[in-house]
């Protein structure tokens, strides 16, 4: 199975302050379509995981452009421009390209500092 | 729009079998554009694929291999639905289940979660 590695697992930011979350693969993500399947979710407490980011860069349909993906290869991450108080969430990446088992990171708890 | 409802109970005792549904709306089940899967996420095991169903030109199910001898995942094309059976559970099988779709390489849609607990 890929392994996918986060970090970090704890991130605390200031509101109006950017942040970083890195998403490692322990298998290159390329698939033979040429695609690179790399997602990212977040998860408020108490709700599902929704998807923000889709093939590494693709933000879904409502997603707030403070938010962006980045990355190739193995290596990837997310930034959040200036975060809001909305944000505060666990974040997951997924890789989607080596099927079915598609896995995911460990999650980073983004927490007010 | 594309809606997935969940439904089943949230307690189960060991050794039997944990069942859930999962309602479509919006899309179908039969559809070969999407495959249909089951999740489960848990402190101790994070966020972990269960399996899949999917319809191209016959049904195809995909199993992870921590639960391969314990899943069954059926469509229900009369109800636009899908189901998990998780047989001989233990308490390890405690965890938030849920139903997601994946329209090609990703998961976008998710259902609602449900809680099962499994304990006597």
């Amino acid at each position: 199975d890929v392994v996918v590695t986060q970090s970090p697992l704890s991130l605390p930011v200031t509101l109006g302050q950017p942040a970083s979350i890195s998403c490692r693969s322990s298998q290159g993500l390329v698939h033979s379509d040429g695609n690179t399947y790399l997602n990212w979710f977040q998860q408020r407490p108490g709700q599902s995981p929704r998807r923000l980011i889709y093939k590494v860069s693709n933000r879904d349909s409502g997603v707030p452009d403070r938010f962006s993906g980045s990355g190739s290869g193995s290596d990837f991450t997310l930034k959040i421009s200036r975060v809001e108080a909305e944000d505060i969430a666990i974040y997951y990446c997924m890789q989607s390209t080596h099927w079915p088992q598609y896995t995911f990171g460990q999650g980073t708890k983004l927490e007010i500092k | 729009q594309v809606h997935l409802q969940q439904s089943g109970p949230g307690l189960v005792k060991p050794s039997q079998t944990l069942s859930l549904t999962c309602a479509i709306s919006g899309d179908s089940v039969s559809s070969n554009r999407a495959a249909w899967n089951w999740v489960r996420q848990s402190p101790s095991r994070g966020l972990e694929w269960l399996g899949r169903t999917y319809y191209r030109s016959k049904w195809v199910n995909d199993y992870a291999d921590s639960v391969k001898s314990r899943i069954t995942i059926n469509p229900d094309t009369s109800k636009n639905q899908f189901s998990l059976q998780l047989k001989s559970v233990t308490p390890d099988d405690t965890a938030i289940y849920y139903c997601v779709r994946d329209p090609f390489h990703s998961y976008d849609i998710w259902g609602q979660g449900t809680t099962v607990t499994v304990s006597s």
